[in-house]
């Protein structure tokens, strides 16, 4: 119940493109779902986080899609650049308690 | 830099020795927390402290690991006679009283131990 699948594990975009990665989970006691970036030999980063009060939540070229009733949330990342290059982990937390980590995925966006 | 600061960056031991990790976190943060990330996954969770109470210890922190946060302060993770299945790389994040503007955890650059 605490687990958060990812997928897919992996993702190729060409630049422009539109970067869609996945997950769902089972907990129903979430409530908080951060999506976090993380660039080779670096620690994860906030990228944008959604509460499950709201359906979607924009922060320039990243969005977050939040579905309550199938407990699945995904992010887009358009008009993709070979920048966004990176892992992204999906993640969430109960009130107060840890937060779990999706397996990741690795985006790589070509020139 | 104001940032969650853990040394060394890159730890090699051979199998059976001790290694130890420090994280400074951001001044102001009270909770710290330490992850475990292997190659191809996510973090995972290891240990939790409210200012110097270890509130929380996973399942995956063995007799071999401890952890510490004397004063609240700075952190020590402690690996005591290491395996080969320890190789890792081991993050420290904090986060500030309360839930904050939007919850975020603060993640150091990690401390990559490799177990020969």
């Amino acid at each position: 119940q605490q687990q958060v699948k990812q997928s897919p594990q992996s993702l190729i975009v060409q630049k422009g493109g539109i970067s869609i990665i996945n997950c769902a989970y089972e907990n129903t006691a979430f409530d908080y779902f951060p999506w976090y970036q993380q660039f080779p030999g670096k620690g994860p980063a906030l990228l944008i986080a959604i509460r499950p009060d709201v359906s979607e939540k924009k922060e320039g070229r990243f969005t977050i899609s939040f579905n309550k009733s199938a407990k699945q949330f995904s992010l887009h990342i358009m008009d993709s650049q070979p920048g966004d290059s990176a892992t992204y982990f999906c993640a969430a937390r109960v009130r107060f308690q840890k937060l779990v980590f999706g397996t990741g995925t690795r985006l790589l966006v070509s020139p | 830099d104001t940032g969650v600061s853990q040394n060394p960056r890159h730890k090699i031991t051979k199998r059976g020795q001790n290694v130890t990790f420090r994280c400074d976190p951001i001044s102001e943060h009270n909770r710290l927390y330490w992850y475990r990330q292997t190659l191809g996954q996510g973090p995972e969770f290891l240990t939790y402290f409210q200012n110097e109470a270890q509130l929380e210890k996973s399942r995956l922190l063995s007799d071999r690991f401890s952890a510490e946060r004397p004063k609240g302060s700075f952190s020590t993770l402690e690996i005591q006679r290491t395996e080969q299945g320890d190789s890792a790389m081991y993050l420290c994040a904090s986060r500030p009283r309360g839930e904050g503007v939007t919850g975020e955890l603060f993640f150091g650059e990690g401390s990559r131990l490799t177990v020969l």
